[in-house]
């Protein structure tokens, strides 16, 4: 059965600094991958996802995700941190036409 | 105006309570999706439905029903409501393909005193 787990439930960083949210997926087949992002009081939006081709995905606000089937990883990381950039954000799997999420990550951003 | 709207925002309500919340949605998605979302836990699926003759359970339905009135309009009640159903609510819409992306709604937070 495929799934997800993040890794850290709290993630801090300094502003200007790399960000890094670890998620590593079970799967049988080729997954298709995704990673959400939840802003205070609101609805989870798409960041970006993977489901053929290229390995390095591209997303919105400067993040990416690079898909790596050796270490059934989908690691999302954005060069330099802004203040703007702390949410909460969940990696995910699509399962039997379903979208099984991960427990999510909380980033919190030092200035 | 929003793709995918829920109502209402905030409700809090007795134990034993029967509780309706609505979803309607303007994206003409086929695919709509019940979820909660309980800190620690991400988000977990309840019910959903393909189209309107179709309703599947989820992972955690026990307590809940639904009702598919229209391909734009997704109900989930609670018959009666218990504490532990406090949580954040979220309808999710979707159209089949290679990715089955979902586009969600705000949420409703729901209290159950």
């Amino acid at each position: 059965a495929q799934s997800v787990t993040q890794l850290g439930s709290h993630v801090s960083v300094s502003e200007g600094a790399l960000v890094l949210l670890r998620c590593n997926y079970s799967s049988s087949v080729p997954p298709y991958l995704f990673w959400y992002v939840q802003y205070p009081n609101q609805g989870l939006q798409l960041l970006l996802k993977y489901t053929t081709g290229a390995t390095l995905v591209k997303g919105i606000n400067g993040f990416e995700a690079e898909f790596k089937k050796s270490e059934t990883s989908f690691h999302l990381t954005k060069p330099s941190a802004h203040m703007s950039d702390a949410a909460e954000y969940f990696c995910a799997v699509r399962r039997d036409d379903k979208i099984i999420f991960g427990k999510g990550t909380r980033l919190h951003i030092l200035p | 105006d929003a793709d995918v709207t829920q109502t209402p925002r905030n409700r809090i309500t007795k134990t034993g309570k029967r509780i309706m919340l609505e979803c309607s949605q303007t994206k003409g998605h086929d695919r709509m999706y019940w979820y909660r979302q309980d800190p620690g836990l991400g988000l977990r699926l309840i019910y959903y439905s393909f189209d309107v003759k179709d309703i599947n359970k989820g992972e955690i339905s026990d307590g809940y029903s639904v009702s598919r009135q229209a391909q734009a309009k997704f109900s989930l009640s609670l018959e009666s409501a218990i504490p532990n159903q406090t949580a954040l609510y979220f309808c999710a819409t979707s159209i089949p393909g290679l990715s089955d992306e979902q586009f969600f709604g705000p949420g409703t937070r729901l209290t159950v005193l």
